[in-house]
This record gives structure tokens, sequence and C-alpha cells, in this order.
């Protein structure tokens, strides 16, 4: 029952780092999304990937980069870290209607110091 | 862009109280979805409504899709320990998924 795994869990980085954040489904969906959730602030979406081979921005794209490998991963990738990138961040997938709703992972909670 | 007011923020209530909670938005939607997170997890859909005047159960659980298309009401009867959550309204008007929009969730703190 794996659905959407994300890795890791929990990240803690400096200033001026980089990360990639890891996004696998198995559930064989089109679209995958990575959102970012700040108190406050809901959920808004960063980057997606509609079908395998094609990214677009989302609400606040500024500062992350997207990898659709194949069609079960999607990364997404800080190059340089910044304090307001601390968050916790969604990865997602989705096949059917709007109606049907998305599959989210677990997320990953990232500190920037 | 479009927004959503979600209210409340946050409710204490004791178990066994109904409960309901609303969104709002600026503009019209054509579909309305309801999302529970629990602690240290992703959101799950409760339940989706796509027509104006809808209402629609989900075991305790009842959602409306307001009349006007802007806003959208959930209710939970009989609480219980468990519903303890961030309850999410987001909004889509057309388009894919990646035209939804959150807002920004109402906790909900049970008390047994």
């Amino acid at each position: 029952n794996a659905g959407v795994t994300q890795t890791p869990k929990f990240q803690v980085l400096k200033t001026g780092q980089s990360m990639t954040l890891q996004c696998a489904q198995d559930m064989n969906h089109n679209s995958m999304y990575w959102y970012r959730q700040d108190p406050g602030m809901g959920l808004r979406l960063i980057y997606y990937s509609a079908s395998e081979g094609t990214t677009d921005k989302g609400e606040v794209p500024n500062g992350y980069n997207v990898s659709r490998l194949n069609k079960r991963e999607f990364s997404l990738r800080l190059e340089s870290a910044a304090p307001s990138q601390t968050s916790v961040y969604f990865c997602a997938s989705t096949q059917g209607t709007v109606a049907r709703g998305v599959h989210f992972g677990d997320g990953t909670r990232l500190s920037i110091l | 862009g479009q927004q959503l007011n979600q209210s409340p923020q946050s409710m204490f209530i004791q178990e066994g109280e109904d409960v309901s909670m609303n969104c709002t938005s600026s503009s019209i939607f054509n579909t309305w979805l309801w999302y529970k997170q629990d602690p240290g997890e992703g959101p799950v859909l409760l339940i989706a409504l796509y027509k104006a005047g809808e209402l629609t159960s989900n075991g305790r659980l009842t959602a409306q899709f307001g009349i006007t298309r802007k806003d959208s009401f959930l209710n939970i009867s009989a609480s219980i320990p468990s519903d303890v959550g961030i309850y999410f309204c987001a909004g889509q008007l057309g388009g894919g998924y990646q035209k939804v929009t959150f807002g920004i969730g109402t906790k909900l703190q049970v008390i047994p």
C-alpha cells in the first residue's frame, strides 16, 4: 500500500546548501505535483508535471527546479537553500478527474538554518 | 488569483458535539473538495462536490456546494477523538488539478 513515497521525511540544511527531494508513485498516474505547506498559507503549488516529459511552474516556483525522471518519479531540487524555504513539502499524483482528488505523500519536513 | 477564506481557523469541541466549518471564495468554482490531514501525514480526500446545491455525505461527514458556487460547508456529526486534524477546502474552476486552490485549513481538536 505504498501510493506516493517521499524521501527524506526530515532534513536540516544550512543556507546556501543544495538538496533534492525525491518522490515516487506506484499507481501509474500521469500527473505529479509538488506543494509546500506553511502555517496560515494552506497548500501552494510549486511545480507540476501533467505527463511524463513535461513540467510547468505553479504558484510559487522561484528557487526550485524539478525533474520528471520517468512516469513514476518526480524530484524537487533546491539549488541554494534559503530560510524562506523552510516548509513541509508534499508530493502528489493523480490520474483521473479533479473530483477524485490527488494522492499525497506523507511530506518532507525541511528546515533551513 | 482566486482566494479561499476558510473559517474557523481552529476549534476545540467536546467529543459527541457536531462541527461546522466553511469556505468562501472571491469567485466561482465548478468543483469543491474537502480534505483531512492527520498529524504527520498528507491530506486525504473526504468529499468531492461538482454541482451547485449538491449535498453529499461520507459517514458522519456532510458537505454542501453553495448555490452561488462561491462557498461550501462541511459538517461533522457526533465528533470522535479520531476526527482531530486539519480540514482543508479546495476549489477548482476549470482545467487540470494544477488549477485547484486550497484554503488555509481548519484545525480541529476534540476533547474526550
